[in-house]
């Protein structure tokens, strides 16, 4: 199974920072990594997919970079709805693997 | 719009199985995959196998083969999941997740709650 590591595992930050969370693959996936945000007791949602893909409906000042094991995620002018948990995930190969999460929490 | 909707929560006992259902509208089901993925207590996603409705074939991995029985009903699009030999570690919320291509699941269903208690 290819093991998916995020970094770092819990971030504080206030409305209006930018952050970046970071996922490495344990081998290269070209660029088959997808971003997930969820909320307390809410389902996961599509952010990015293919690494740097926009999905539909999401905000602009998400987005996504890298290739082959690295990767991140950058929020730019955090909003209060985007303080939630957010999973990284390959999809190069079955078993589809994700990351542990990054926890985003206010300041 | 797309809905994916799920069976409500159940409780079971060690040892039984439990059968939950995921039921699609408003977008295409027999050529996109349908996969099912858990979250135990706290703790991260975890996937655990899925169909193309068309194919009939179900993928699993390795840790849920031979005890986990995913299906899709393409008269009714409603996919399945059945897990059986139920233990303790088994409590989780499961989802139902649409894949756009491959891996990429665009549309969710609200998650089932699974409680194994005795």
């Amino acid at each position: 199974d290819i093991q998916m590591t995020q970094s770092p595992s819990s971030l504080s930050a206030s409305v209006g920072d930018r952050v970046t969370i970071t996922c490495r693959a344990g081998q290269s996936i070209s660029t088959d990594l997808n971003w997930y945000q969820q909320r307390p007791g809410k389902a996961p949602r599509l952010l990015i997919y293919d690494a740097s893909s926009l999905q539909s409906g999401v905000p602009s000042r998400f987005s996504g970079s890298g290739s082959g094991a690295e990767f991140t995620l950058t929020i730019t002018s955090l909003q209060p709805e985007d303080f939630a948990t957010y999973y990284c995930q390959q999809s190069y190969r079955t078993p589809y693997t994700f990351g542990q999460g990054t926890k985003l929490e206010i300041k | 719009q797309v809905q994916l909707v799920q069976s409500g929560g159940e409780v079971k006992k060690p040892g039984s199985s439990v059968k939950v259902s995921c039921k699609t509208s408003g977008v295409t089901f027999s050529t996109n995959a349908i996969s099912w993925i858990r979250q135990a207590p706290g703790q991260g996603l975890e996937w655990i196998g899925g169909i193309v409705p068309i194919f009939e074939k179900a993928n699993y991995a390795q840790k849920f083969q031979g005890r986990v029985t995913i299906t899709a009903d393409k008269s009714t699009s409603t996919a399945y999941m059945e897990v059986g030999r139920l233990n303790a570690e088994d409590t989780a919320v499961y989802f139902c997740a649409r894949e756009g291509r491959g891996g990429v699941n665009e549309y969710w269903g609200q998650g089932t709650l699974v409680t194994v208690s005795s």
